[in-house]
């Protein structure tokens, strides 16, 4: 059984906003919400996490509702060194289960 | 900055050969992870070790994978024998128990031909 379920694929334009929503609909009390990002030949980096509302740094904002069953990834005004692919995971601690992530394409 | 170390960065062997990874931890950091990674699986947890002690290797093949932290700067990951379908990218990660982030090396690139 996935723990978070979102999109395999997305493409967007330099410039645009990106938003991933990842659906967690049996997270429990205890989880945080995070998000990595992973480039070609590289290890998944942190981006952001959160618990509830919103949360907001130097790289993306995550939103989170009141029902925690659902999370959005905000990327601003992406650029082309932003394709990557971005995991959506949920846990209490550090041991963290990736799924499949969402495949982000950032065109010219 | 500190890092996740991970060597060698790139290894291709002959099948039947033993393959040692190693992984040094970010200094501070008590709970270290190993992961592989390939097209068809994704990421998968092979190993999870808190304070050096391994408390879940559930995702490891035990034939022929071990896990071992002999301090606490080195974490190696050994297959003997290797085979072919062991080829993937191997990644080492580290945290610390009270946080809820990981930060990954740059991962141990695999052939076994």
């Amino acid at each position: 059984l996935a723990k978070t379920t979102q999109p395999i694929s997305m493409d967007s334009y330099e410039g645009q906003e990106v938003n991933i929503t990842c659906s967690h609909n049996n997270i429990a009390t205890n989880d945080y919400i995070t998000w990595y990002q992973q480039f070609p030949s590289q290890g998944p980096r942190f981006i952001i996490q959160g618990y509830k509302t919103k949360v907001t740094n130097e790289v993306a904002s995550l939103f989170i509702p009141a029902d925690r069953k659902s999370s959005t990834l905000s990327l601003p005004r992406v650029s082309l060194s932003d394709t990557a692919v971005y995991y959506c995971l949920r846990a209490a601690g550090n041991k963290l289960t990736f799924g499949g992530g969402t495949r982000v394409l950032v065109k010219p | 900055d500190a890092r996740v170390t991970q060597t060698p960065r790139h290894k291709v062997t002959e099948m039947g050969q033993e393959v040692t990874m190693r992984c040094q931890p970010i200094l501070g950091h008590n709970t270290v992870f190993w992961y592989r990674q390939t097209m068809m699986q994704g990421l998968e947890l092979l190993a999870y070790f808190r304070n050096r002690a391994p408390l879940d290797d559930s995702g490891m093949p035990k034939d022929r994978f071990s896990a071992e932290m002999p301090d606490a700067t080195l974490a190696t990951l050994k297959i003997q024998p290797s085979e072919p379908r062991d080829s993937a990218v191997y990644f080492c990660a580290s945290g610390r128990y009270s946080g809820n982030t990981i930060y990954f090396g740059e991962g141990s690139w695999l052939t076994v031909v």
